[in-house]
């Protein structure tokens, strides 16, 4: 299986700035995703990034809050824009090599709070 | 639209007795479907999958779950829990059809006790 890491950890901003997500895998994968995990609720996913094409976002999650760069094979960034404390979650990145009988693996996450 | 449902926010289980975490999936087909834990502060870890073929699968850590098409369910059981067991178990679906990712239910928290 795949290692993913995410930096930062965890967070505290403060309303209104932005925050970046770093998510590093140590091996090559077409598929990366973003999902939110809001207090006490599942996953979400936000968008799906392949690696040499625009992200793709899912209903209720637009460009301009969440942008997000694929700019290889092993990394992508997720920023989370002109924040407000509804935006206080867990952000994680995850994975899978192919679409058929493949497994989608999962970050450690990153723990943002929003003051 | 696929859903999932997990009914049990929360479960409480003796250390040593059996468990049973129930889900149930809403889709025209037979989806992929998944297991993942969740230990507080961790990422998710996938504990096991169905894809096709034997309806009782098989997982780590002593997990099994099985598949009951009639029922559209996909049940999570382990015969003795352990204390380290305790965490957020979430299971999932994928549509299996082309271009899908994985829908989540909301979780079932496992507290064990002593």
């Amino acid at each position: 299986s795949a290692v993913i890491s995410q930096k930062p950890s965890r967070d505290i901003c403060q309303r209104g700035t932005s925050l970046t997500i770093q998510c590093q895998v140590d091996s090559q994968v077409t598929m990366m995703f973003w999902y939110r995990q809001q207090p006490g609720q599942s996953l979400t996913l936000i968008a799906t990034a392949n690696q040499g094409s625009e992200a793709t976002y899912e209903s209720g999650f637009v460009i301009d809050k969440f942008p997000i760069s694929r700019p290889n094979l092993t990394f992508s960034t997720l920023t989370v824009s002109n924040m407000s404390p509804e935006d206080s979650s867990i952000y994680l990145c995850s994975l899978r090599s192919g679409w058929v009988n493949n497994e989608q693996f999962f970050g450690p996450g990153t723990r943002l709070t929003v003051l | 639209a696929q859903s999932v449902t997990q009914p049990d926010i929360h479960i409480t289980v003796s250390e040593g007795a059996s468990l049973e975490l129930r889900c149930n999936y809403s889709y025209g087909a037979t989806p992929y479907l998944f297991w993942y834990v969740q230990s507080p502060g961790q990422g998710l870890q996938l504990l096991l999958k169905y894809f096709s073929g034997d309806t009782l699968v098989q997982g780590i850590k002593g997990f099994e779950a099985e598949f009951k098409r009639s029922q559209s369910s996909f049940n999570l059981r382990k015969p003795s829990v352990h204390w380290s067991d305790a965490a957020e178990y979430f299971c999932a679906v994928d549509m299996n059809s082309g271009y899908s990712t994985l829908t989540f239910g909301k979780g079932t928290m496992l507290l064990v006790s002593p």
